[in-house]
């Protein structure tokens, strides 16, 4: 399965900052996502992320506040803007690897904001 | 819409004990079914997963079986280890859809 390379692990930052988040996959894959977990609770899909066009939110968010970007079929970035302590949460690229069911997460992002 | 329901927790078993996690689903097609296990301060792990109706997943001690008739999926261990002791999320994917999670059951296990 598909190797997933997620940069920072963790992080501390001010609000009103921006932090933006990087995912890297050591093989090409189909489907690229982003997850947010908010403590003590379970996982939320952002969005997908799409190569090549505007990622598809869910419901809940939006583009001003959690901007991707996918420029190539190994690489993704999640940017969280404007940063409140709300924001604080571990978010999570996952792929979806050619040929189906393979699906891997990354170690996640620990952003706590202050 | 697909939802996944597990039980709540936090489960707490002694040392060798059997593990039983419920979860059930709801989905308007075939969806493949996974346990995932997050350790304290860790990232998602995938446990076991099955992708059709009578598959039974396994590894680690662990196995569920993909229930169709009562939409099912439970998590079981003959005999669990400190070491098990994390998070467990019974989640569920339909074809190259996003995957949905159930809230997560928390399982401590004492010595």
């Amino acid at each position: 399965s598909a190797v997933i390379s997620q940069k920072p692990s963790r992080d501390i930052c001010q609000r009103g900052t921006s932090l933006t988040i990087q995912c890297q996959v050591d093989s090409q894959v189909t489907m690229m996502f982003w997850y947010r977990q908010q403590p003590g609770q379970s996982l939320t899909l952002i969005a997908t992320a799409n190569q090549g066009s505007e990622a598809t939110y869910e419901s809940g968010f939006v583009i001003d506040k959690f901007p991707i970007s996918r420029p190539n079929l190994t690489f993704s970035t999640l940017t969280v803007s404007n940063m409140s302590p709300e924001d604080s949460s571990i978010y999570l690229c996952s792929v979806v690897g050619t040929g189906g069911y393979g699906y891997t997460f990354g170690s996640g992002t620990r952003l706590t904001v202050v | 819409g697909d939802s996944v329901t597990q039980m709540e927790g936090p489960v707490t078993l002694s040392e060798e004990a059997f593990l039983t996690i419920n979860c059930t689903y709801t989905a308007t097609g075939y969806p493949s079914l996974f346990w995932y296990v997050q350790y304290p301060g860790e990232g998602l792990q995938l446990l076991l997963k099955a992708t059709k109706a009578d598959d039974k997943g396994s590894n680690k001690g662990f196995e569920a079986t993909y229930r169709k008739e009562t939409t099912s999926f439970h998590l079981e261990k003959g005999s669990v280890q400190v070491s098990d002791s994390a998070v467990y999320f019974c989640a569920l994917r339909e074809g190259y859809q996003k995957v949905t999670f159930g809230t997560g059951t928390k399982l401590q296990v004492i010595p």
